[in-house]
């Protein structure tokens, strides 16, 4: 149980282009999830808190016109990269949280590879 | 703040041989620590947790780990490694009110030699 799918797993796309990621939570509902990058050979950032039906929560220095995040159900979060550059690659990763469970861990999907030429 | 510490980058041990991956932390109040495993090009897998109760806590693939509390460390062990364990590992704390978000430490990587 507790399975987070992220999608696409692996994307190149040109300078300026908009893409977007998907996580799902498959079988459980998340009032909450949460969008990290991580650089090669570095530990995962986090970016901002994702919250069903209302606002994300930047953390400091994140542009939150530069990556947009709806959560507009119980089961899904996107993140927007708007017009990438190459300085946005990197490492996506999604996760969740079982709602109303205030100690379990948090499930990750496996991942966006981001690759903007 | 809240903070993780894993002082090695990288551990190296032998197949059969035991294996400790070092995690100390930082935290207002009562910790829930996790470790967690990262293959590569993947995300993260829950390996296990710590909330309350037992202080050796006992999670996936024959890993365990030892809550201490005076010495603020979670260390991850396994009595004997396997070469599949090579990996980068991740400690996390987050503290226990409410819904605080999770600090990771930097990451170990484990390479198991044959």
């Amino acid at each position: 149980g507790a399975v987070v799918s992220q999608h696409p797993s692996w994307v190149i796309c040109k300078s300026g282009t908009s893409v977007k990621i998907e996580c799902r939570s498959l079988d459980f509902q998340a009032t909450t999830m949460f969008w990290y990058r991580q650089f090669p050979k570095q530990s995962l950032m986090l970016m901002a808190t994702s919250n069903e039906g209302s606002k994300a929560t930047y953390e400091q220095g994140v542009e939150k016109d530069k990556f947009l995040i709806n959560h507009a159900s119980l089961t899904l979060s996107t993140l927007t990269v708007t017009s990438a550059h190459p300085e946005d690659s990197s490492f996506y990763i999604c996760s969740a949280t079982p709602s109303r469970t205030e100690n379990q861990p948090q499930h990750f999907g496996d991942g966006t590879r981001l690759s903007i030429l | 703040a809240q903070s993780v510490a894993q002082p090695e980058d990288q551990v190296n041990v032998a197949e059969g041989n035991p294996l400790t991956v070092k995690c100390t932390y930082s935290v207002s109040g009562n910790p829930y620590l996790f470790w967690y495993v990262q293959y590569p090009n993947r995300g993260l897998q829950f390996l296990l947790k710590y909330i309350t109760g037992d202080n050796l806590v006992k999670g996936s693939y024959g890993f365990e780990a030892e809550f201490n509390k005076s010495q603020t460390s979670f260390h991850l062990k396994k009595p004997s490694a396997l070469v599949s364990d090579s990996a980068l590992y991740f400690c996390a704390v987050r503290d226990n009110s409410g819904y605080s978000t999770l600090t990771f430490g930097k990451g170990t990587m484990l390479l198991v030699s044959p």
